[in-house]
């Protein structure tokens, strides 16, 4: 049971190029949600997914894409990468969005910079 | 990872000692809150919840406290360890009967010394 999984680890962009980062989670929950962790500050949610077939902004979505791919996976993608997505990227997941438990588990990060 | 945490307050203990981190939440309307760790280069992880209908709420070594006067929350952590050592983070729930969005604070660093 490896939890939230997010590939790559590491990735380093020049601006103006796209990637598309990939999570998966194999604890059957329903949603999902894709964050940035900046220095210094806390997380902040870019996009979200309710339940298989849903997506929705959160609080900094500009610039960022998402697919809910199936149950399992989510992915993010930046179409034209800005020094400003310089960042550290996690996806987490939770069983529902609507009751509690709200507990959310996370992945291990991916640290994107673009030059 | 290593640049996260970088202008976060810093709470320094000497191991054994308890710590008690502290964290200000933003919404009266809030109903759930959790706190996580993280360690340096890892994701948050879940170390304990309290619903807004509860004032205390004990785990393994921890123990949270919720003050909705004055909209307080902390974390009491027992007999802090080296392994104690990383980033702290509350997080809310604003919307109560509603979405999970948490709304996360930015943090406070825990060292612990030998």
């Amino acid at each position: 049971n490896a939890g939230v999984t997010q590939t790559p680890k590491f990735q380093v962009l020049k601006t103006g190029q796209s990637m598309t980062l990939q999570c998966a989670q194999d604890m059957n929950h329903n949603s999902m949600y894709w964050y940035r962790q900046d220095p210094g500050m806390g997380l902040r949610l870019i996009y979200y997914s309710a339940s298989e077939g849903t997506t929705d902004k959160g609080e900094v979505p500009n610039g960022y894409n998402v697919s809910r791919l199936n149950k399992r996976e989510f992915s993010l993608r930046l179409e034209s990468a800005a020094p400003s997505q310089t960042s550290v990227y996690f996806c987490a997941s939770s069983e529902q969005v609507q009751r509690p438990p709200y507990e959310q588990y996370f992945g291990p990060g991916t640290r994107l910079t673009v030059t | 990872g290593e640049s996260v945490g970088l202008h976060l307050p810093t709470l320094s203990v000497q191991e054994g000692d308890n710590s008690i981190i502290n964290c200000a939440y933003s919404n009266s309307a809030s109903d759930y809150f959790i706190w996580y760790k993280q360690e340096s280069g890892k994701g948050p992880q879940f170390i304990i919840d309290i619903r807004s209908n509860m004032d205390k709420r004990q785990g393994q070594r921890v123990t949270v406290l919720l003050n909705k006067t004055v909209k307080h929350l902390s974390l009491q952590i027992a007999a802090t360890q080296p392994g104690d050592s990383a980033v702290y983070f509350c997080a809310e729930n604003p919307f109560s009967g509603g979405y999970n969005k948490l709304i996360f604070g930015a943090g406070t660093r825990l060292a612990v010394h030998p």
